[in-house]
């Protein structure tokens, strides 16, 4: 079956740092690829999403690339503030011709960013 | 406009009891689903729900359970619940371009 693997956690940076979060996929046919983040004590809320390969998703400063070739969609931002702390999920799932998924998403487990001052 | 609401934030319950939960989604979203997050599992799809239709369902025993009313509100039920049981159960809405889903604040469930 489909699944999705985050690079492990807790990652801890300095503000101002460079993050890369990796996220790597197996999937049975061409999925759509998204971030969410889930700020604390608060539901997810989607960052950024790709639907199809070489796409570039962005939003707020994070980046991530759909490479087909390498079943990746790793999360980029050049420079982390301390109000980037969250967890960070990768998901994916496909979508019908109308663009709906069935309400179905497949997570990874998650990865703690923690920014300091 | 107003997000997703769950109602209640908080419970606690103890084995053997049954828990309904309740999700209202943003207006004019006709679809509802339904996750448990664990730190164990993670994040793990229950069921969707379309104009009070089960479209989709996840890999639960049958102890879980929902349904969809004629406003797109949904409930979901858990039964002779369990120590396990005990997660946050998020529900996420979608509108027209199903694609991206927007999640609730989640209730947080603990079975004693």
């Amino acid at each position: 079956g489909d699944s999705v693997t985050q690079m492990e956690g807790p990652v801890t940076l300095s503000e101002e740092a460079f993050l890369t979060i990796n996220c790597t996929y197996t999937a049975t046919g061409y999925p759509s690829l998204f971030w969410y983040v889930q700020y604390p004590g608060e539901g997810l809320q989607l960052l950024l999403k790709a639907t199809k390969a070489d796409d570039k998703g962005s939003n707020k400063g994070f980046e991530a690339t759909y490479r087909k070739e390498t079943t990746s969609f790793h999360l980029e931002k050049g420079s982390v503030q301390v109000s980037d702390s969250a967890v960070y999920f990768c998901a994916l799932t496909y979508l019908n011709a109308g663009g709906t998924s069935y309400g179905k998403l497949t997570f990874g487990q998650g990865t703690i960013l923690t920014v300091h001052p | 406009k107003a997000g997703v609401t769950q109602t209640p934030r908080y419970l606690i319950k103890t084995r053997g009891q049954q828990v309904t939960l309740s999700c209202s989604p943003i207006s004019g979203h006709r679809s509802v689903s339904w996750y448990q997050q664990t730190p164990g599992q993670g994040l793990q799809f229950l069921f969707e729900y379309f104009s009070e239709t089960q479209r989709n369902k996840g890999n639960f025993p049958g102890r879980f359970s929902g349904r969809q009313f004629s406003n797109s509100r949904s409930e979901m039920n858990v039964s002779t619940l369990e120590l396990g049981d005990s997660a946050l159960y998020l529900c996420a809405s979608s509108g027209p371009l199903g694609g991206e889903l927007f999640f609730g604040e989640g209730s947080r469930l603990t079975v004693l």
